[in-house]
């Protein structure tokens, strides 16, 4: 199956700071998604991004296919951005997402 | 999006035993997925699960064990067999209501086995 690595699995901020966290996949995927894992455990997706650059307030992503990699940016990180971001493709076709371990982000006011 | 609930939301229960989670949607829905979340852990898809057909399962999971029902396209069902503490773990279904692939997610239940 596809693999999906994130990095840093473990990132500390301080409230206002930016960060950017990666996404490294295996193979071509023309699904992926970014999820984000709140300190209560509720999934809320943030971006379904299989190319290209989005954007969502503080939040954007940006895909790059062809090198089988995404970035998701946080600017003028807050407290509440504090949790898990996941990483999730699949491909072509098939709709089964395979997740990376995560990025755990501790935002520290 | 989709609005999703699960229930139970949290269980403690003993060895042995099984337990019956729901995933119930706003809208209906074609594809509904079950996935667990052991503790620290990331996500895992346990199987697809589409409505008028058998559920689809992912390596290492098996329907002795997690027998799902899929009796409608706002409904679900996803049992935990014979439970044993390895299966202490949260539960999720997920939904894909719309016409890209995006995907939402249920809060969980929270799965305790002793």
């Amino acid at each position: 199956g596809i693999q999906v690595e994130q990095s840093p699995p473990d990132l500390i901020l301080q409230e206002g700071a930016n960060s950017t966290l990666r996404c490294n996949f295996s193979d071509s995927v023309n699904n992926l998604q970014w999820f984000h894992q709140n300190p209560w455990g509720q999934l809320i997706n943030l971006f379904y991004i299989p190319s290209g650059t989005k954007q969502n307030g503080r939040l954007s992503a940006t895909t790059v296919a062809t090198e089988r990699y995404s970035l998701l940016y946080i600017s003028s990180s807050q407290t509440t951005d504090s949790g898990v971001y996941f990483c999730a493709v699949a491909r072509y076709g098939n709709n089964r997402l395979a997740f990376g371990k995560g990025n755990q982000v501790v935002v520290i006011p | 999006s989709a609005v999703i609930s699960q229930k139970p939301s949290r269980d403690i229960c003993q060895r042995g035993t099984s337990l019956t989670i729901q995933c119930q949607v706003d809208s209906q829905v074609t594809m509904m997925f079950w996935y667990r979340q052991q503790p620290g852990q990331s996500l895992t898809l346990i199987a697809t699960a589409n409505q008028g057909s058998e559920a689809t399962y992912e390596s290492g999971f098996v329907i002795d064990k997690f027998p799902i029902s899929r009796p409608n396209l706002t409904f679900s069902t996803l049992t935990v067999s014979n439970m044993s503490p390895e299966d202490s773990s949260i539960y999720l279904c997920s939904v894909e209501p719309g016409s890209d692939e995006t995907q939402y997610f249920g809060p969980g239940t929270r799965l305790l086995v002793l």
